[in-house]
């Protein structure tokens, strides 16, 4: 049980193009899903916590223009990098919180490509 | 700054053997610390976790030690298979404290562990 899984598992775009990532929980409601960045060989950096039907909470230097977060229902949020550049590339996880505390569960991860 | 640093960014052991995977913090506001295990192309899974109010905690091979005077806690693998090859990622939040108590993760880089037959 608490699946979740991520789509696309991988993208390449060009430089300028809007990427949008969709999380979903499978097997169970997430009021709180979130957003993970990781480089190679560093270690997973928080993004933001979305929470359904509200606006996402970003971390500090993470631009919220940028990295549209929506999290519209209790089984779906979304990423959407805007006018992606080569510096966005990265590994984007996401993971919903399954219930307090902290116990989570982890999607397999978007690899973001820009050209 | 790194608040949770994981030295070691691989680890090679022989089946049977323990494996030993170490991690150390610097925030004295962590109070509950988690072990991940990922596999490629797969997101973490839950391994084990341990709260500060508790210096060690096990659950049949993996067992974690928690030593918050040095700010160092540590992951053991008896006997260490060569299904628990993968990369292992220690985590710490502060969720336990009274006021501003976060749920927010903090992880560390990651320890990729290879288990040989």
């Amino acid at each position: 049980g608490a699946v979740v899984s991520q789509h696309p598992s991988w993208v390449i775009c060009k430089s300028g193009t809007s990427v949008k990532i969709e999380c979903r929980s499978l097997d169970f409601q997430a009021t709180t899903m979130f957003w993970y960045r990781q480089f190679p060989k560093q270690s997973l950096m928080l993004m933001a916590t979305s929470n359904e039907g509200s606006k996402a909470t970003y971390e500090q230097g993470v631009e919220k223009d940028k990295f549209l977060i929506n999290h519209a229902s209790l089984t779906l949020s979304t990423l959407t990098v805007t006018s992606a550049h080569p510096e966005d590339s990265s590994f984007y996880i996401c993971s919903a919180r399954v219930r307090l505390p902290l116990v989570r569960s982890f999607g397999p991860g978007t690899r973001l490509t820009v050209l | 700054d790194q608040q949770v640093k994981q030295n070691s960014p691989s680890l090679s052991v022989q089946e049977g053997r323990i494996s030993i995977l170490n991690c150390d913090y610097t925030n004295s506001m962590f109070d509950y610390f988690l072990w991940y295990k990922k596999y490629p192309a797969e997101g973490p899974t839950f391994l084990i976790s341990i709260s500060s109010i508790k210096d060690k905690n096990e659950d049949g091979r993996f067992t974690v030690f928690l030593n918050k005077s040095a700010k160092h806690l540590s992951l053991h693998i008896v006997p260490s298979q060569p299904g628990d090859s993968a990369v292992y990622f220690c985590a710490a939040s502060g969720i336990l404290h009274t006021q501003g108590g976060s749920e927010k993760l903090v992880f560390g880089k990651g320890t990729k562990l290879t288990v040989n037959p």
